[in-house]
């Protein structure tokens, strides 16, 4: 399985735009790239999936460069309750892998 | 859609006493489901791998028979903790696999706590 690194902590304000990068330099062919968000004493939640390019939805975009070796989510304009901490996780979707959970990024939105 | 539910959200029970957790899909069929341990500021530790119909294949480390997995459907898998001690007290946390996809939906996690 690919291994991960994101940033520890990230510090935003409400309103901003933040972007979280995470590095998966050896990200295989067939691996997808995953973003949960856990809250405390919460069970994670189903954020993004990508591939390849650029993936939007209603909550997040997912930015991946051509090289796949890294990956971006971008929260627009967030809030007090985005608050939380964010797991970049690389898989294949063949429904045969299990997903190894890194120590994700620890997102602080102050007012 | 695709929600997962847990049952009970929060136990405490008696050392040596055993603790059942269910977990449910709710509007999905999930062939597969998983079980993780969360300790505090922690990341999720995966557990086991429940299939329906099968044994449950467990990581290097958890004892099989202190953590009983039993998947008797498509929607319900549960997780047994046996004879529990205080070093069982943890955050334990199941998701279904959606079938021939990678993505996992949690369920809410399930608060142990052992005295």
């Amino acid at each position: 399985l690919a291994k991960t690194t994101q940033p520890i902590s990230m510090d935003s304000y409400e309103g901003q735009e933040v972007n979280i990068t995470c590095s998966h330099n050896n990200i295989a062919t067939n691996d997808y790239i995953t973003w949960y968000q856990q809250f405390p004493s919460q069970g994670p939640r189903f954020i993004i999936q990508g591939y390849k390019t650029k993936v939007t939805n209603e909550v997040a975009s997912l930015f991946i460069p051509a090289d796949r070796k890294s990956s971006t989510l971008s929260l627009p304009r967030v809030s007090l309750s985005d608050t939380a901490v964010y797991y970049c996780l690389v898989g294949t979707n063949s429904g045969y892998s299990t997903l190894t959970f890194g120590k994700g990024t620890m997102l602080l939105v102050s007012p | 859609g695709a929600v997962v539910s847990q049952h009970p959200s929060w136990v405490i029970c008696k050392s040596g006493t055993s603790v059942k957790i269910e977990c449910r899909s709710l509007d999905f069929q999930a062939t597969t489901m998983f079980w993780y341990r969360q300790f505090p500021k922690q990341s999720l530790m995966l557990m086991a791998t429940s299939n329906e119909g099968s044994k449950a294949t467990y990581e290097q480390g958890v004892e099989k028979d202190k953590f009983l997995i039993n998947h008797a459907s498509l929607t319900l898998s549960t997780l047994t903790v046996t004879s529990a001690h205080p070093e069982d007290s943890s955050f334990y946390i199941c998701s279904a696999r959606l079938d021939y996809t990678d993505t996992q939906y949690f369920g809410p996690g399930t608060r142990l706590t052992v005295l």
